[in-house]
């Protein structure tokens, strides 16, 4: 069926250090993927995507990783900050459908 | 560039009662959607609009739940009656329309039923 799942519910980084959150996938006719981010109080913010012919991109601080053979993907955020506290959902979408998963939870503590 | 706007953003009924939500996408975005979102949970679509046309409801319980977009721009959500399992965020979101593009969010409107 269409799913999107996560790893970790809740995931706690030191300041300054990689996060790496991780999602699986298990519709394997999807072609295009997104992570957001959601602030307390606020809607979803695109972070960045990556289409299915992708294995990696990567943008300002962050990367976003695609295996197709095992349905991951991942979002590495390099350096993190403390603005980067959110829940993080990364999304699929197949037949113009955007579905989402449950979301991680990103604590950046000092 | 003004974002999704949407109002109310908190909003407070008993079950039974009627509630409406409206949406202003941002300017030119031709599609639009509804989401709910369940606390704990990742955002679930109810309904997308291009422009004033429905694309996909197959998910929006049309027994109690019904959107519309008559001029191709602003849309409102309604629920009538209200039920307890209700209680949620409901999202707004646009799109410029085609399947990659991205969807930008509105800030949501927090529904609680008591």
């Amino acid at each position: 069926g269409e799913s999107v799942g996560l790893h970790l519910p809740t995931l706690s980084v030191q300041e300054g250090d990689n996060s790496i959150i991780n999602c699986a996938y298990s519709n394997s006719a999807s072609d295009y993927f997104i992570w957001y981010k959601q602030e307390s109080g606020k809607g979803p913010q695109f972070i960045i995507d990556i289409r299915s012919n992708m294995d990696k991109r990567q943008g300002q601080r962050v990367t976003v990783l695609l295996n197709k053979t095992v349905k991951h993907l991942s979002l590495q955020i390099a350096a993190t900050q403390p603005g980067d506290s959110a829940v993080y959902f990364c999304a699929e979408k197949h037949t113009d459908k955007l579905i989402f998963g449950t979301g991680t939870r990103l604590q950046v503590f000092p | 560039e003004a974002g999704v706007a949407q109002s109310p953003r908190y909003k407070i009924i008993e079950k039974r009662q009627s509630v409406a939500f409206w949406c202003n996408p941002i300017s030119g975005h031709a599609t639009l959607y509804w989401y709910q979102q369940i606390l704990g949970q990742g955002p679930k679509l109810l309904i997308q609009f291009q422009n004033n046309g429905v694309v996909d409801d197959s998910q929006l319980p049309k027994d109690r739940f019904s959107a519309e977009r008559l001029k191709g721009v602003d849309s409102t959500l309604k629920i009538q009656p209200a039920k307890l399992e209700d209680s949620a965020v409901y999202l707004c979101a646009s799109s410029l329309g085609l399947p990659t593009d991205t969807q930008y969010f509105g800030p949501g409107t927090r529904l609680t039923v008591l």
